[in-house]
């Protein structure tokens, strides 16, 4: 099975300012979707940004973007003035494109801080 | 807004009671996912449905079971609760095409003592 590495489990930034979340992962495959996830404290699990691995363009959301380094299989989020409302655990997670009931694998979180 | 629901919220239960975690969704999505996630660790894919009578198995070996008698809903059951079945419990849904998002409830709280 493919895994998913997140290898800062907590990280803070002061309001206004800008944090990038690394997210690495291992396959053999070439064809597979990437995914950020964010789950504020009791709350429910919502979509931050995707990317489709065949795309070379940096998926992008707003205040939201990513990093994608396929041949470094990288998957970076960098989250641009930072609010208060940012707060919360953030997944990269990983799809196969070809197989396995198309579930996601996810890396074990980062858990985000904003101070004001 | 959240299109798939979970009840209930939280639950504590004794050893050895039987239980079963609801999950429905109304977006018509054929694909289903629930997954099992400590506090503070990944989630792990514990079963999943690609629609009507289908249901597999996922990654992280568990003792409960799944039905997919309709569409939209999703149950799952632990015939006999444990305490090692202490966690939290995410039911999730997708459209079919690759790079659709999981869609996700807000979870069931799960306590056995």
């Amino acid at each position: 099975a493919q895994t998913v590495t997140q290898s800062q489990p907590e990280m803070s930034v002061q309001e206004a300012e800008t944090v990038t979340l690394s997210c690495t992962y291992d396959t053999s495959e070439s064809d597979y979707y990437l995914f950020w996830y964010k789950q504020p404290p009791s709350r429910q699990m919502i979509l931050v940004i995707r990317q489709e691995a065949y795309k070379q363009q940096n998926a992008t959301e707003n205040r939201f973007s990513v990093n994608f380094q396929k041949a470094a299989k990288s998957f970076s989020l960098k989250i641009s003035d930072s609010q208060l409302g940012d707060a919360a655990m953030y997944f990269c997670a990983y799809r196969s494109g070809s197989n396995s009931g198309y579930a996601l694998n996810f890396g074990k979180g980062t858990s985000l801080l904003v101070t004001p | 807004e959240a299109d798939i629901y979970q009840t209930p919220r939280y639950l504590v239960i004794g050893t050895g009671k039987k239980i079963t975690l609801e999950c429905s969704q109304t977006m018509g999505h054929d694909k289903m996912y629930w997954y099992q996630q400590d506090p503070g660790m990944e989630l792990h894919l514990i079963h999943y449905s690609y629609g009507v009578n289908s249901t597999e198995k996922g990654d992280l070996s568990s003792e409960s079971t799944v039905s997919r008698i309709r569409t939209e809903h999703f149950p799952l059951t632990l015939e006999s609760a444990r305490p090692s079945h202490t966690s939290q419990y995410l039911c999730a849904s997708r459209e079919s095409y690759y790079n659709s998002p999981l869609h996700f409830g807000n979870g069931t709280r799960l306590t056995v003592t």
